[in-house]
């Protein structure tokens, strides 16, 4: 079955710098790749995703980026807020109907 | 509310003890998910239904465990004989078919004592 591993699983940056969360899967199959964001005691909360013919997605301060061939893909977060700090999960999907998560990142965002 | 709803928001129960959660999906959604999430680890798939069919379970899914979308509309997960194993947070997710976006419920935050 599909496995996914992310990291790193801290990361902690000041305001106002980037942010880079990398996540790899191993099923060739996979062809969509969402990221969720999840605060503290709330809901996983869909902040973008990519499938597996584009290889690069932006919205606003958020981008996510594919490599089909390296079965990698990567989220950035520009100009980060404190609003940003959460943990973040990536996940793949193989068209059957599960997601398969990371294990997650947990940000930080200093002042 | 238009979102994915579950109930209750916490169950406290004793070892042994049978339990059920209902999640109610995005009204349009056809395919629900129930997935289990334990303290900083990610959310993992347990099973989900399109329409009424049940079409995949994890095998995390024990016997002791039973879903149920009788109707193709909200859904029901039983947990029979209760582990402490069990405590977890028990999340609901709803989608359509195309797109594949999954939208999840606030969960249930099951302890068992």
């Amino acid at each position: 079955g599909e496995n996914v591993e992310q990291h790193p699983s801290t990361l902690s940056v000041q305001e106002g710098d980037s942010a880079v969360i990398k996540c790899t899967y191993s099923d060739s199959a996979s062809n969509y790749f969402p990221w969720y964001k999840q605060e503290l005691g709330k809901r996983p909360q869909l902040i973008i995703d990519i499938r597996s013919n584009v290889g690069e997605k932006k919205d606003q301060r958020i981008a996510v980026t594919l490599n089909k061939t390296a079965k990698h893909f990567s989220l950035h977060i520009t100009e980060t807020q404190p609003e940003d700090s959460a943990v973040y999960f990536c996940a793949a999907h193989s068209g059957r109907g599960k997601l398969t998560f990371g294990t997650g990142t947990r940000l930080q965002v200093t002042l | 509310d238009t979102g994915v709803s579950q109930d209750p928001r916490h169950k406290i129960t004793k070892r042994g003890q049978n339990v059920t959660f209902r999640c109610d999906p995005i009204s349009e959604h056809n395919r629900l998910y129930w997935y289990r999430q334990t303290l900083g680890q990610g959310p993992e798939f347990l099973t989900y239904f399109q329409n009424e069919a049940q079409l995949e379970k994890s095998r995390l899914l024990s016997d002791r465990f039973s879903a149920e979308r009788p109707k193709g509309s909200f859904s029901t997960l039983e947990i029979q004989r209760t582990e402490q194993g069990d405590s977890a947070m028990y999340l609901c997710a709803s989608s359509s078919d195309r797109p594949y976006e999954q939208y999840f419920g606030p969960g249930t935050r099951l302890t068992v004592t």
